[in-house]
């Protein structure tokens, strides 16, 4: 079964700094990952998808890479603002998705 | 266009009865997923429906069923109901693969046991 680890499980951030979400996986059989939010009590809103043959994508100031000798994945958040406080997941897998427990990151105004 | 739905977004229920909670996804997507969210299991993969079939399955008891209408619309069904069936019910369409396409997720349904 995959298993998706996310670290750190939480963050605090003063405004404007670049952060590192981490995220790792044990099933080595890496397919598309995608990166997620979910703001309290809401559903997911996707961020980025990341095809099994690619290596990065950008959006605005996101960007997510794919080390797929390595089984990770990271998310890079540029200029950070308060409204980018959310808990962000990633998922990974073949027929369906396999979620990380996710961090949950706040950024201080 | 619309985003997906669903509905009731809170219930409340007592051990023993059962509930159905329905999704409906963005027009044109024929995937319908359903995860179950809780705080100390995070998000777990329920079932997935596509073209009214059940194309893929996780690890949940028989009480957890689905299903899926013409219209793409899904609904969710849990029968004899448990404490720990407490959770947030999460729904997500995708135009057709769920690995490969972007999920978007519906505001989820609120189930509280008593």
């Amino acid at each position: 079964k995959q298993e998706v680890t996310q670290i750190p499980a939480a963050l605090s951030v003063p405004e404007g700094e670049n952060l590192v979400l981490n995220c790792s996986f044990t099933d080595s059989a890496i397919y598309n990952l995608q990166w997620f939010r979910q703001d309290p009590g809401k559903g997911l809103t996707s961020l980025l998808l990341i095809q099994s043959s690619q290596r990065e994508q950008t959006s605005g100031r996101l960007n997510a890479s794919l080390d797929k000798s390595s089984g990770r994945s990271t998310l890079y958040i540029a200029a950070s603002q308060p409204g980018d406080s959310a808990t962000y997941l990633c998922a990974n897998g073949a027929n369906n998705l396999f979620f990380g427990t996710g961090t949950r990151l706040t950024v201080i105004p | 266009k619309a985003g997906v739905t669903q509905t009731p977004r809170y219930l409340i229920k007592t051990r023993g009865q059962q509930v159905t909670l329905s999704c409906s996804p963005i027009s044109g997507h024929r995937s319908v997923s359903w995860y179950q969210q809780t705080p100390g299991q995070g998000l777990q993969f329920l079932f997935e429906y596509f073209s009214e079939t059940q194309r893929n399955k996780g690890n949940f008891p028989g009480r957890f069923s689905g299903r899926q209408f013409s219209n793409s619309r899904s609904e969710m069904n849990v029968s004899t109901l448990e404490l720990g069936d407490s959770a947030l019910y999460l729904c997500a369409s995708t135009r057709d693969q769920p690995a490969t396409d972007t999920q978007y997720f519906g505001p989820g349904t609120r189930l509280t046991v008593l």
